[in-house]
C-alpha cells in the first residue's frame, strides 16, 4: 500500500522568497515520486520526477526535488518564487512493476504575494 | 500535438440520472487512467486501461461506476443512478506505455454536479 502526506494546505510566500513544498510518502515497494502542478482551470502539468538515479531531481520553471529514503521525503523547492507559481501542486507515488496508478496526497495550494 | 481532451467539460445533473463522460487520450498512448477530485480532497484513482482492457479496476466505487474503452482510442466512465456524493472533477490520464515510471498526461477535466 502506498501513501502520500503533503504538509500544509495553503502556503504563502512573497515574489523572490524561497518555495518549499513538502511531501512524505510511504511505499512498501522502492517509489517512484513525481510533483504535479494545477493551474487554475487547467489539467494537471508533470513538474517533475524521480524513478531511479540522482536523487537530486530538476523541473520545469526551476523547481527541483530531492527524494530522500532515509526521511521518506520528496520535498519541492524553488529559490525564487515568481507571481506566475501560484497555483495547486500535488504529490504521488507509483510503485515497481507494470501498470501503476498514481497515489495523490491532497495537495498544497501556494499563494504568492508583492 | 493535442493533448488529453475531456467531455463535457462541465455537467450538471439530478440525482438519480444516468451521466457518461468522455476522455480522448493522445494518439499511440496505450495507457489511459480515470481519477477523481472531490473538492479539497487528491485525486482517487478509479480504474485504469490498457488497450481496451481493464486490468485494474479496484478504484471504482461502487457497482454503478463503469468505464469501457474502444481500442487505443475513446473511454467513456458513466455513473448509473447519480448521487451527490459523486459531485466531483473527473480527470483522465494517458501515458505511452503501462510502466510506473511514465508520465501521465492529464486532461482538463469533467465537473460533474449531482443536484
Amino acid at each position: 500500500a502506498q501513501s502520500v502526506t503533503q504538509l500544509g494546505s495553503h502556503v504563502s510566500v512573497s515574489e523572490g522568497a524561497l518555495v518549499l513544498l513538502r511531501c512524505n510518502y510511504s511505499s512498501s515497494v522502492p517509489p517512484y515520486l513525481f510533483w504535479y502542478v494545477q493551474y487554475p482551470n487547467q489539467g494537471l502539468q508533470l513538474l517533475l520526477k524521480y524513478t531511479t538515479g540522482a536523487t537530486l531531481v530538476k523541473g520545469i520553471n526551476g523547481f527541483e526535488a530531492e527524494f530522500k529514503k532515509s526521511e521518506t521525503s520528496f520535498h519541492l523547492t524553488k529559490p525564487s518564487a515568481h507571481m506566475s507559481d501560484a497555483a495547486e501542486y500535488f504529490c504521488a507515488v507509483s510503485g515497481t512493476g507494470t501498470a501503476s496508478k498514481l497515489t495523490f496526497g491532497t495537495g498544497t495550494r501556494l499563494q504568492v504575494t508583492l | 500535438g493535442a493533448g488529453v481532451s475531456q467531455s463535457p467539460s462541465n455537467k450538471v445533473t439530478e440525482k438519480g440520472k444516468d451521466v457518461e463522460l468522455r476522455c480522448d487520450p493522445i494518439s499511440g498512448h496505450t495507457a489511459l487512467y480515470w481519477y477523481r477530485q472531490r473538492l479539497g480532497q487528491g485525486l482517487e484513482f478509479l480504474i485504469y486501461f490498457q488497450g481496451n482492457s481493464a486490468p485494474d479496476k479496484s478504484g471504482l466505487p461502487s457497482d454503478r461506476f463503469s468505464a469501457e474503452r474502444t481500442g487505443e482510442s475513446v473511454s467513456t466512465l458513466t455513473i448509473q443512478r447519480t448521487q451527490q456524493e459523486d459531485s466531483a472533477v473527473y480527470l483522465c490520464a494517458s501515458s505511452l506505455r503501462r510502466g510506473s515510471t511514465d508520465t501521465q498526461y492529464f486532461g482538463p477535466g469533467t465537473r460533474l454536479t449531482v443536484l
